[in-house]
């Protein structure tokens, strides 16, 4: 089974740059047709779906957050990568990494989450 | 965006009762919906997929039904571990992928 770990920067200022990485165990990310989503949480609030990337380097991404969202997949280091430029008070949230096992956009596996604080 | 309704927001239940919780999409999503299950502090956990199939692990008291734009989750026998907020989410490959607003479940 799948296993993911979040790691990054627990407090970032405002305008910088937001940068998580996700640590897969269990399996490879190369292995099957896996999807590596990010999806974030304001505290106290639902779930926004920020963006999925296969292991090819395609991605798709949530329309309100393109313009400021990149992720990458490291395969020799079996992890994944968010990174949200240009960041306000409203970034700040738990941000999940998550694995879809196939295209369909489920949600099977998740990351213990990892809390973000967007301020000066 | 495909916009997702729950109902209700909240309730309040005693351990043995049957709950339903309502989702709504704002146009037909097909059979692309999937339930979680969120505890305090912890990530969600997948529960049903495409409307009505339960994910490996679940207990067969939860189950799903529904098509186009009503859905519905039921949970037959209230466990006290079956208190936490319930999501749904729209799959149907159109994005942005969107959740509902949560249904907070709590012990009366």
């Amino acid at each position: 089974q799948v296993q993911l770990q979040e790691s990054g920067p627990r407090l970032v200022k405002p305008s910088q740059t937001l940068s998580l990485t996700c640590n897969v165990s269990g399996d490879s990310i190369n292995s099957g047709s896996y999807y590596w989503s990010w999806i974030r949480q304001p505290a106290g609030k639902g779930l926004e779906w920020i963006g999925r990337i296969h292991k090819s380097g395609s991605t798709n991404y949530n329309p309100s957050l393109k313009s400021r969202v990149s992720m990458s997949v490291d395969t020799s280091k079996n992890q994944f990568s968010l990174n949200l430029i240009s960041v306000t008070a409203a970034d700040s949230a738990v941000y999940y990494c998550v694995c879809g096992v196939a295209w369909n956009y489920i949600f099977d596996f998740w990351g213990q989450g990892t809390l973000v604080i967007v301020s000066s | 965006d495909i916009q997702m309704t729950q109902s209700p927001s909240s309730l309040s239940a005693s351990v043995g009762d049957r709950v339903t919780i309502t989702c709504r999409a704002s146009q037909s999503i097909s059979s692309y919906l999937n339930w979680y299950q969120q505890k305090p502090g912890k990530a969600p956990k997948l529960l049903i997929y495409s409307a009505s199939n339960l994910q490996s692990g679940v207990p067969s008291r939860f189950s799903g039904s529904g098509f186009g734009t009503e859905f519905t989750l039921a949970i037959s026998s209230l466990q006290p571990e079956d208190f936490a907020t319930y999501y749904c989410q729209q799959s149907y490959n159109t994005l942005p992928i969107t959740f509902g607003q949560g249904t907070r479940l709590d012990i009366k």
